[in-house]
């Protein structure tokens, strides 16, 4: 059954610091993996996405790495600000059919002054 | 550029109302989704489509019913609510991923149903 498991479920550093998400799945064939940002009240909205021939792609303070043998990714914040505040949650899309991208039931991560 | 239009953004129903929830995107994406989201949960799929005419279930239908007229408008229809439908719905749209590599997904703002 293809799963996507994301670790923890819920976080909380002080500003300035540096955290680590982690997201597992089971996805197979996989195609590409992407996080996801959801601010309380909003919908999701990509931060990137990586095949699986990507070992690492930034975006700004997020630094995202894909391991596809292992199957796990992780999604890296650095100097964390309280606009980080929101839960980020993982997607993979199966290398058959785009209309099953499966969810990470996400992490929620809160940012404290 | 619009994106992905849901209305209303808030709605309370008393149990055994019925209702639609709009949604529209202006991509011309010919994937849709409706997803339900619990406090503190993640992301259920509710149903989609992968074009006008074309509709599925995803993981939790029962209680809901879609129709796929345009490829701009994918509604969501409560026929007879109950208090566990009390959820934020989100609209989603894409590309097929096939021809383009563009798996990502737009989403709406979302609407917050509460069912009394």
């Amino acid at each position: 059954k293809n799963q996507v498991e994301q670790s923890p479920q819920s976080l909380i550093i002080l500003e300035g610091k540096n955290c680590t998400l982690q997201c597992n799945y089971t996805v197979s064939p996989f195609s590409n993996l992407r996080w996801y940002k959801q601010d309380t009240g909003r919908g999701p909205v990509s931060l990137t996405i990586m095949t699986f021939s990507e070992n690492t792609k930034s975006n700004g303070r997020y630094t995202a790495t894909l391991d596809a043998d292992t199957k796990q990714s992780s999604l890296h914040i650095t100097a964390s600000q309280l606009s980080d505040s929101a839960s980020y949650i993982c997607v993979v899309s199966p290398g058959s059919s785009a209309s099953k991208i499966i969810f990470g039931s996400g992490t929620r991560l809160s940012i404290r002054p | 550029n619009a994106g992905v239009t849901q209305t209303p953004k808030f709605r309370i129903l008393k149990i055994g109302q019925s209702m639609t929830l709009q949604c529209t995107q202006d991509m011309n994406h010919n994937y849709m989704y409706w997803y339900r989201q619990d406090p503190g949960m993640g992301l259920k799929l509710i149903y989609y489509s992968v074009g006008a005419g074309i509709t599925d279930k995803g993981e939790v239908p029962n209680g809901y019913n879609v129709s796929r007229s345009t490829t701009e408008d994918f509604p969501l229809r409560l026929e007879l609510a109950a208090p566990s439908q009390t959820s934020v719905y989100f609209c989603a749209s894409s590309y097929t991923y096939p021809k383009t590599m563009n798996t990502e997904a737009f989403f709406g703002q979302g609407t917050r149903l509460t069912v009394v």
